[in-house]
């Protein structure tokens, strides 16, 4: 059973950029999560997705965006980076309806300059 | 709105010895789910113990145990016998339907 994968591992980025961060889910887990987790602090729900489509959003601006692909696989684009962005960004994949249990992946550390 | 509030940023335990993280958390829910996850320095996120909170016995994984005050609206994680690869961040976290909630993180360190 293959775990939940992250690509890139780190990335740094410049203000005003545009970034993509993959997410490979765990093999039968049909749901994704992303949540970012800044230095010091527990991760906050971005947005979830289910069958491609966004299915819950947290507290988080419309330049934070994503996609889900018919794998289950998905991704977490950041448009016009600031420098509060920069964070770990955590990936999770949940089989929907099993008890919420949610398989997080290593993360990618985005730092913004 | 949901929040969890763990008010121990840091805790140590020596090591065989038992330590009690504390977590409560503000809902109008009446069925939702906590967890206790994990997250080493290397930062992969590791569930310890989850508790349903329809159910009133207390959640048990070998060392870990926790405490579920649902009136009180507390979940504290007990480890027992506290080994060094405990040594971590460890997150309360809060989940009804498609949303999470985590506290801020309680910093263990376990002394050999």
């Amino acid at each position: 059973e293959t775990g939940v994968t992250q690509s890139p591992t780190h990335l740094i980025k410049t203000r005003g950029q545009q970034v993509t961060l993959r997410c490979s889910s765990q093999s039968g887990h049909n749901t994704v999560s992303w949540y970012q987790q800044a230095l010091g602090q527990g991760p906050q729900f971005i947005f979830q997705y289910y069958r491609e489509e966004e299915n819950g959003r947290g507290n988080f601006p419309p330049r934070f965006s994503g996609l889900q692909f018919p794998n289950y696989s998905s991704e977490l684009n950041v448009n016009a980076l600031e420098l509060d962005d920069s964070a770990l960004y955590l990936c999770a994949s949940s089989e929907r309806g099993r008890s919420a249990e949610q398989f997080f992946g290593p993360g990618t550390r985005l730092t913004v300059l | 709105a949901q929040t969890v509030t763990q008010s121990q940023p840091e805790m140590s335990v020596q090591e065989a010895e038992t330590v009690t993280l504390s977590c409560t958390y503000d809902t109008s829910e009446s069925d939702y789910y906590l967890f206790w996850y994990k997250q080493p320095p290397s930062r992969q996120m590791i569930l310890v113990i989850r508790q349903e909170a329809y159910k009133q016995q207390n959640a048990t994984e070998n060392r870990f145990s926790v405490n579920f005050q649902k009136a009180a609206k507390s979940f504290s994680l007990k480890i027992s016998d506290s080994q060094l690869g405990d040594a971590a961040m460890y997150f309360c976290a809060y989940s009804k339907g498609n949303q999470f909630y985590f506290g801020t993180g309680t910093s263990l360190t376990v002394i050999p």
